[in-house]
């Protein structure tokens, strides 16, 4: 399975942009990178996935490198609810052969500072 | 209906007993998970179930049992458990294919005693 590179831990101001890195330099054709979160006590959430090109939604916007081994999350404006751990996971889609199942690493855990 | 319910929420159980966790979705998601997932760790799969049969089990002991009775259900028969299974376990489902986000459970908080 390709895997995936991202910091232990980041800390962020509130109100304030935050960007997340992954590393995934042995990335293939059929992989999409998938972002998760956690927050305390639930079970994780899905954040927004992509294929080659930059990616929006009303929660983040992902950007996929030219190269597409490494790939950025961005948060726009932090608040505290936000604080959480952070995976970034590739996952095989293919009208051939199917999906793989979620594998997660051990993500960033983002701290968020009033 | 983008839920996906797990029950119950908390479980004590002693290294004896036999209990089940449950967990639902209303979403026409064929594709179902069970994930473990210990304390400051990230989640680890355990079974696949794709158009109710079983495709994957990442070798887990007999001593987890799960069980897909329809589309809708999930259910992971638990006996003669560890005190080192204690742990949250995470219910997902999905879209088969075509690349779809998962959605999860909250869990089940299981505690060996």
């Amino acid at each position: 399975d390709a895997k995936t590179t991202q910091p232990n831990s980041m800390e962020s101001n509130e109100e304030e942009p935050v960007h997340l890195p992954c590393n995934h330099s042995t990335i293939s054709g059929t992989d999409y990178i998938h972002w998760y979160r956690q927050l305390p006590s639930q079970g994780p959430e899905y954040v927004i996935h992509g294929l080659t090109s930059n990616v929006n939604n009303r929660m983040a916007s992902l950007a996929i490198a030219e190269d597409r081994k490494s790939s950025t999350l961005i948060l726009h404006r932090a608040t505290l609810r936000d604080a959480a751990v952070y995976y970034c996971i590739l996952r095989v889609s293919s009208a051939l052969s199917g999906n793989t199942p979620l594998v997660f690493g051990k993500g960033t855990r983002l701290s968020v500072i009033a | 209906d983008t839920e996906v319910t797990q029950t119950p929420k908390h479980l004590v159980m002693g290294m004896t007993n036999k209990k089940s966790l449950k967990c639902e979705q209303h979403m026409g998601h064929r594709a179902m998970y069970w994930y473990k997932q210990k304390a400051k760790k990230p989640p680890e799969l355990m079974f696949v179930y794709s158009y109710e049969k079983l495709s994957i089990n990442e070798s887990v002991p007999s001593r987890f049992s799960p069980e897909c009775p329809n589309s809708s259900l999930l259910n992971l028969h638990l006996h003669a458990l560890q005190p080192e299974d204690s742990a949250l376990y995470l219910c997902a489902s999905s879209q088969v294919w075509g690349d779809y986000g998962y959605t999860f459970g909250s869990g089940t908080r299981l505690t060996v005693v």
